[in-house]
């Protein structure tokens, strides 16, 4: 696509539900990351996939958070027994290379606002 | 541990010239990015610097000292839809994310 796409743009769930969080990166991107931003924050690093496999998920907080990219595309984020303190913005990130002669630079999506009542 | 700080706040006036900081600590480094976001907006790619020395982008510059583990963001000629929050960040290794700093909301008034 012309850009990164997530959806929902708006999500609001009880304390307790699951939730699946979906981007879709720029077309022919290897990389995806996943960050997510509380208000008045910068993104905080969730997860790096390169390919189909994450090559870093050091920042995801708990073992209820998931993330997958079976085909080196889509990535979806999932989020089990959500808590209210999971309430957040969640962006995803995609480049063309993960490192080399350019900058690596990231695009990123518009963000998929989480809200957990 | 990684470490990125930046100014919480700054605020200037249209037409004036306003040098946003930003100190690192990491465990390595491959590169240090500047990036926009207006309230309620994805973030947008402003400038890179790997090597010491200033980047020029038309009102925007970016100088970084890898010695010093600094770097700042200079934006000349303010204008009006300059408001908005800077985001400095620093990938530590090659192939490895971005790590973003709190970011610095700047204020550009009339």
């Amino acid at each position: 696509g012309a850009g990164v796409s997530q959806t929902p743009s708006n999500k609001v769930t009880e304390k307790g539900k699951y939730v699946e969080l979906r981007c879709d990166p720029i077309s022919g991107h290897t990389a995806l990351y996943w960050y997510r931003q509380s208000l008045g924050q910068g993104p905080e690093f969730l997860i790096y996939f390169q390919g189909t496999g994450a090559a870093d998920d050091s920042g995801l907080p708990n073992d209820r958070f998931f993330a997958v990219r079976p085909e080196g595309s889509v990535s979806t984020l999932k989020i089990q027994r959500t808590e209210r303190g999971d309430s957040a913005v969640y962006l995803c990130a995609s480049s063309a290379r993960p490192s080399g002669g350019d900058t690596g630079e990231l695009f990123f999506g518009e963000g998929s606002r989480l809200t957990v009542l | 541990g990684q470490n990125i700080d930046q100014p919480t706040e700054m605020t200037a006036t249209e037409g004036a010239i306003v040098q946003i900081n930003c100190t690192y600590q990491t465990s390595g480094f491959n590169g240090l990015f500047w990036y926009q976001q207006h309230a309620g907006e994805a973030p947008t790619f402003l400038s890179y610097n790997v090597l010491d020395g200033l980047e020029e982008k038309g009102r925007f510059s970016s100088f970084l000292s890898r010695s010093k583990g600094y770097s700042y963001l200079l934006l000349k000629e303010l204008q009006m839809k300059d408001s908005a929050s800077y985001l400095c960040a620093v990938r530590s290794q090659a192939g490895t994310a971005l790590i973003f700093g709190k970011g610095t909301t700047l204020s550009v008034s009339s």
